[in-house]
């Protein structure tokens, strides 16, 4: 099985941060690595896909880069909404596996 | 307006079953591959499984946790989607979500709502 280990597990932030969350994987997935916002109670949403793509209606504040086995997510200027949790996943094979989350508090 | 509804969700006890449904709209449903993830009280996110769409086999992969004990199915006809879960342990205890795989890369657009499932004595 794939292993996604995503970092830091938790992080403290401020509004206006520039936000950087990473996630290794432990064989290369090419470029199959998704994003997610998650927010207590509620469905997680989709932010990038294909590593740096950019779901529609989502923030141009939110950006993803990497391939092969290192990912970023980047946030550029933190707002008040974007403090959730944050998970990536792999769907280059099955089991298709999540990071383990990272929590965004203020 | 795409939308997963799941429903099903409740309280078992332990060795119990328990059959969830995803009822679909909004998009052609026999085209998607369709999956479960699940997310137990204060944890991260975990696949369970993924069926493909009839045209790709309707092969079915799961997660080794669940593997024997819980089938995914499918009703084209109904637009629905179901988990058949048996044997069911304390440790299944979550909120049960369904989603649509995107066919290019897998991501999950399309999330529902989540049906919760807890299994206690």
């Amino acid at each position: 099985d794939i292993q996604m280990t995503q970092s830091p597990s938790s992080l403290s932030a401020s509004v206006g941060d520039r936000v950087t969350v990473t996630c290794r994987a432990s064989q290369s997935i090419n470029n199959y690595l998704s994003w997610y916002q998650q927010k207590p109670g509620k469905a997680p949403i989709l932010l990038i896909y294909a590593a740096s793509s950019l779901q529609s209606g989502v923030s141009s504040r939110f950006s993803g880069s990497g391939s092969g086995t290192d990912f970023t997510l980047t946030i550029s200027s933190l707002q008040p909404e974007d403090f959730a949790s944050y998970y990536c996943q792999q769907s280059y094979t099955t089991p298709i596996t999540f990071g383990q989350g990272t929590r965004l508090d203020i | 307006e795409v939308q997963l509804v799941e429903s099903g969700g409740g309280l078992v006890k332990p060795g119990g079953s328990l059959r969830l449904s995803c009822a679909a709209s909004g998009f052609t449903f026999s085209h998607a591959h369709m999956n479960w993830v699940r997310q137990a009280p204060g944890k991260g996110l975990e696949w369970l499984g993924r069926i493909k769409r009839k045209i790709d086999g309707g092969t079915r992969d799961y997660a080794a946790p669940v593997q024997g004990r819980f089938t995914m199915s499918r009703d084209d006809s109904k637009n629905t989607l179901y988990l058949q879960m048996k044997s069911l342990k304390t440790e299944d205890t979550a909120v049960y979500y369904c989603t649509r795989s995107s066919l290019d890369y897998g991501d999950y657009v399309y999330w529902g709502q989540g049906t919760l499932v807890t299994v206690s004595s």
